[in-house]
């Protein structure tokens, strides 16, 4: 079975230069959620889709961060303009269903964005 | 904040030796996952204990839950080199809404 893929692995991009990053879930997973992981602390969730819907975007930075999940499968993070504090990992899950029956989440690799 | 909280936040010890990481929380919670992350890499599910749980097994590790303590801890036996790593709990509510990540242990696995 195929994991959480994400692209790309790594960006290096000027502040106030835009961004984005690529997500596609396990097949079959209705649930997707992005991460930001700053370096040395935990994922903290910027958003979560059930199919195409958006269930928590409460810690997305909307004046600059994006996203979107169109047709339930593939989700886009996009972020514009970025800030050197957006420096951070950017980590994909997806689960079967919502986590009240206890699944697990399954991460991608991550995407790595410098902001210089 | 449901947040779990990590001890300790960095943990050194030689190969075979046992290592044990604590997570603490303060509300009522469905379930706590543990999670591994290598250096570069995403994260990898470890172990899920449900609230009605004490203990759960799975190879090398052992989870325990207290929930009268708001805590849990993962013992690594026989650690080796390559479970040199972060871990991290993560508490999902009892509302099933919020699943949250704490700060992560980084562990040492020293030859």
């Amino acid at each position: 079975e195929a994991g959480v893929a994400q692209s790309p692995r790594y960006k290096i991009i000027e502040k106030r230069q835009s961004v984005a990053f690529w997500c596609n879930p396990i097949s079959g997973h209705a649930t997707l959620y992005w991460y930001q992981q700053i370096l040395g602390q935990g994922p903290k969730l910027l958003i979560q889709f059930q199919n195409n819907g958006v269930v928590d975007d409460s810690q997305l930075p909307k004046d600059r961060f994006s996203a979107e999940r169109l047709k339930g499968v593939d989700s886009t993070l996009k972020i514009q303009p970025a800030k050197l504090e957006d420096s951070a990992v950017y980590l994909c899950a997806s689960s079967s269903i919502r986590m009240r029956a206890g699944n697990t989440i399954y991460f991608g690799e991550g995407s790595w964005l410098t902001v210089v | 904040s449901q947040q779990g909280e990590e001890d300790p936040q960095a943990l050194s010890i030689q190969e075979g030796e046992n290592a044990t990481m604590n997570c603490s929380y303060k509300t009522s919670i469905n379930n706590l996952q543990w999670y591994r992350q290598n250096s570069g890499r995403g994260l990898v599910h470890l172990i899920l204990i449900r609230s009605n749980e004490r203990e759960k097994h799975s190879g090398r590790l052992r989870v325990t839950l207290d929930t009268s303590k708001k805590s849990s801890s993962l013992l690594i036996t026989a650690s080796r080199a390559a479970d040199t790593a972060s871990y991290f709990c993560a508490i999902l509510d009892n509302y099933g809404q919020n699943f949250v990540f704490g700060p992560g242990t980084r562990l040492s696995v020293l030859p």
